[in-house]
């Protein structure tokens, strides 16, 4: 079965640096894998999608993230942090077995400091 | 409606008590799952339905746990019996397409704290 694991439980960054959230999966499968946003009082939002199309994938508000098989990694980026992107991100993983089974990882809290 | 909605948002039970979660999708969308997330965890799936039919319920954590979906639209998640591990926010979401294929868009959820 697939399983994803998110390396910091909480990520702090200034306003204007890097964002860099950490992800590495295990699936039996090609695995599909996603990023989702959760802002406080919100639904979860898709960001964005890897399904075995082009390794770099770009999603909403300036994040991207990267595919790469050989260290079973899907991080997170965005050049630059807005206050606006403090929320729990969540790194899913899906695998060919079953379609209807999405593994989310435990959550990455995002805090953006002025 | 613009998005998926849920209600009640928040629902406060006794031990033992039985309580209905209702969600409305968006109009049209095929599939429809039912997730649970606990308190610092991601969401964990439950259920699955495509249109009235329920595809899969193997998240389910116990027999306590039924969902419907009678005309394909509406769903309702009724656990019986509240235990205190049942405490959680439950998340519907729904897709256009059956399955994962497509973007599953998801409600705010409904925070149950069962006393």
């Amino acid at each position: 079965a697939q399983s994803v694991t998110q390396l910091d439980s909480h990520v702090s960054v200034s306003e204007g640096t890097p964002v860099l959230l950490r992800c590495n999966y295990s699936s039996s499968y090609s695995p599909s894998l996603f990023w989702y946003v959760q802002h406080p009082n919100k639904g979860l939002q898709l960001l964005l999608k890897y399904t075995s199309a082009a390794t770099l994938v770009k999603g909403i508000n300036g994040f991207e993230a990267e595919f790469k098989k050989s260290e079973t990694s899907f991080h997170l980026t965005k050049p630059s942090a807005h206050m606006s992107d403090a929320a729990e991100y969540f790194c899913v993983v899906s695998d060919g077995d079953n379609n209807n089974d999405m593994r989310f990882g435990a959550g990455t809290r995002l805090t953006v400091k002025p | 409606g613009a998005g998926v909605s849920q209600s009640p948002r928040y629902k406060v039970a006794k031990r033992g008590q039985d309580v209905a979660l209702r969600c409305d999708p968006i109009s049209g969308h095929v599939s429809l799952f039912w997730y649970q997330q606990a308190l610092g965890q991601g969401p964990e799936f439950l259920t699955y339905f495509q249109n009235e039919a329920q595809l899969d319920k193997s998240g389910l954590p116990s027999d306590r746990f039924f969902a419907e979906r009678p005309e394909g639209s509406v769903s309702t998640l009724k656990i019986q019996r509240t235990q205190q591990e049942d405490s959680a926010v439950y998340l519907c979401a729904s897709s256009l397409a059956p399955g994962w294929v497509t973007e599953q868009f998801f409600g705010p959820g409904t925070r149950l704290t069962v006393l």
